[in-house]
This record gives C-alpha cells, structure tokens and sequence, in this order.
C-alpha cells in the first residue's frame, strides 16, 4: 500500500522554464511534507518543506504546494538550472506521538533533467 | 563538519554471510535510521532508533539486526535470511523533534550492497 505517489518517473525541462514535480498521498494523518533531491551515488539532500496548516512555502527558487483537499502536493522550481537534474523525492511524515517519531514515507522519485 | 559518514561506500557478502553496514554521525542527533533504495522505489525503512540503547522495527526489518550502543553509532547487520539483500543502503538522523524542523532528516552517501 503505497501512501506516497509519484506517479511521473521522469521529467525533462529547458533550462529556463518552470520544472513542476508532483505528490500524491492517502494517509490524511500526515501533517508534515519534504522534498528531497539526491544525485547518483549520494544521499538524499533535504531541500524544503511544508506544514499541514500552510498551503505555500517559498525558499529561493523553489516553492512547494500542498492542497490538503486533493491530498496532493507538488514542487516548482523557477528557473530551472542544469544542476537541477536529479531525483526529486516528497515525504510525509506524521505526528503520532513516540511510535512514529520521526518516521518518513517516501514516495518513488521523479528524475528530472534540465537541458541546457 | 558535521555529517554522516557510512562505511564502506561498496560491499560485496557471499551467500549465507552476514554483513554489518557501519553509521557514524557527529551532529549529536538523537534519532538515527536506515533505509533501503531499490531501482525505481522509493526509500523503505528498516529500522530506527530515538535514543541510545533503544531501536524499533521499520516497515521491512526481517533478515536485518541493528544496535545503538552509542548516540553516534547506528550499524546495520544484513544477515543470512535476508533473501534479496542488493540495494543501497542509506542511514540517516535526525534531532529531537522539537516542531516542524525536527521532522527533516539528514543522510549519509550510502553503502550499495552487492551479492557476490
């Protein structure tokens, strides 16, 4: 049971234009939501993120999107840059007390590719 | 500077051998897990740990064993029963969860595990 999707395993995008990344979960416990962005052979690295009680978070040239309603939540990056190019992750999180402390759900990824 | 270091970056285990994945971080995070990526999936967990002397079960513990002996330390054990042990392997941490910040977790780069 998948309850974090990302159903688009691929995203290609000119450098320059608007990369949009997308989320979809079914738990409506979760009240927290990451994105991550990790290059082969590395670890993921956090890059920004959103609370259950905020609909936008803005950080830079990225900016996320939650609609609680749709449970679906997305990524923009603005412009999008070579270095860009890498597997973008969402995760969620809720807040169940000690037994779910910390406890990420990760979706499958988006490999995005920015050509010059 | 503070980070994770996971040792080896590669491994190779024979059938029937047990092989222990080594996580060190110096960022005084509490927290500390391990994950596992397989292509084209997302991150599973395996295990996880809040505070020294204390780890529970993830969503994919079986064939895997842990110890948190030391708040810096949290190796992995890949043991014989587990069937289907090729992957990459990602431990990260994470501080005490203290509102919406606490939630992001920090990674290591990885051991990818490979039968021989």
């Amino acid at each position: 049971d998948q309850q974090v999707k990302q159903n688009s395993p691929s995203l290609s995008v000119q450098e320059g234009r608007i990369s949009i990344l997308n989320c979809d979960y079914t738990n409506s416990m979760f009240d927290y939501f990451l994105w991550y962005k990790k290059y082969p052979a590395e670890g993921p690295t956090f890059l920004i993120s959103i609370s259950s009680i905020k609909d936008k978070n803005e950080d830079g040239r990225f900016t996320v999107f939650l609609n609680k309603s749709a449970k679906h939540l997305s990524l923009h990056i603005v412009p999008s840059q070579p270095g860009d190019s890498a597997v973008y992750f969402c995760a969620a999180s809720e807040d169940a007390g000690g037994t779910s402390y910390g406890k990420l759900t990760f979706g499958q990824g988006t490999i995005l590719t920015v050509h010059p | 500077d503070g980070g994770i270091t996971q040792s080896p970056k590669y491994l190779f285990r024979k059938e029937g051998q047990n092989v222990t994945l080594s996580c060190e971080q110096n960022l005084n995070h509490d927290a500390m897990y391990w994950y596992r990526q397989d292509p084209g999936q997302g991150l599973r967990l395996i295990y996880y740990s809040q505070i020294v002397n204390d780890f529970q079960k993830g969503d994919i513990a079986e064939g895997y064993s842990v110890s948190r002996e030391k708040k810096e330390s949290f190796p992995l054990t890949v043991t014989s029963a587990q069937k289907n042990p090729t992957a990459f392997y990602l431990c990260a941490s994470s501080i005490p969860h203290q509102g919406a910040r606490g939630r992001a977790q920090h990674f290591g780069d990885g051991t990818r595990l490979s039968i021989l």
